[in-house]
């Protein structure tokens, strides 16, 4: 499976915005680059996941590289309620059922 | 409303017995994941089931087995050959596979064996 590098740690005030970075440079053409976010003691969260095409939704947007060898999640608003960690993963969108492998992750902090 | 239920949240067994964790969904998901994390790390694939009947071990899947004898349950049993069971467990499911679709997790069940 291709693979992910994430910061370890970023912080935040809230109502920044904040830039989540992810490099994927051994990414292949039909990957998915997903996002999830996890708070503590919970099950990981969707966020936001796209091909090509830059995405946005309700919670955050997705920026793609237009070699797609990078993304950033970008949090408009950051709220307190943000803090968690924030998983990039790429995932097989072809024949393979695209399993999810999860790396470390960011932690994102956010001050009041 | 529809959503993923693991039960039960927290669950205590001594060393040597063998153990289910219960995985429901009512999305009418065909695909079911099992993932297990321990602290500080990401989560790391057990099983997973794309179709009733069938299922596929994922990247640490021994000592577990699995089910799926109906498309809402995937059941997870941690075997007593499973070295070192305690940690955080979740399942997810999804309408076809995770790649093109998001995932919808459950909220864990915490197994402490002692």
């Amino acid at each position: 499976d291709a693979k992910t590098t994430q910061p370890n740690s970023m912080e935040s005030n809230e109502e920044e915005p904040v830039h989540l970075p992810c490099n994927h440079s051994t990414i292949s053409g039909t990957d998915y680059i997903h996002w999830y976010r996890q708070l503590p003691s919970q099950g990981p969260e969707y966020v936001i996941h796209g091909l090509t095409s830059n995405v946005n939704n309700r919670m955050a947007s997705l920026a793609i590289a237009e070699d797609r060898k990078s993304s950033t999640l970008i949090l408009h608003r950051a709220t307190l309620r943000d803090a968690a960690v924030y998983y990039c993963i790429l995932s097989a969108g072809g024949t393979s059922y695209g399993k999810l492998t999860f790396g470390q992750g960011t932690i994102l902090t956010v001050h009041p | 409303d529809g959503g993923i239920t693991q039960s039960p949240k927290y669950l205590f067994r001594k060393e040597g017995q063998n153990v289910t964790l219960s995985c429901e969904q009512n999305l009418n998901h065909d695909a079911m994941y099992w993932y297990r994390q321990d602290p500080g790390q990401g989560l790391r694939l057990i099983y997973y089931s794309q179709i009733v009947n069938d299922f596929q071990k994922g990247d640490i899947a021994e000592g577990y087995s699995v089910s799926r004898e109906k498309k809402e349950s995937f059941p997870l049993t941690v075997t007593s050959a499973q070295k070192n069971p305690t940690a955080f467990y979740l399942c997810a499911s999804s309408p076809r596979g995770q790649g093109r679709t998001e995932a919808f997790f459950g909220q864990g069940t915490r197994l402490t064996v002692v």
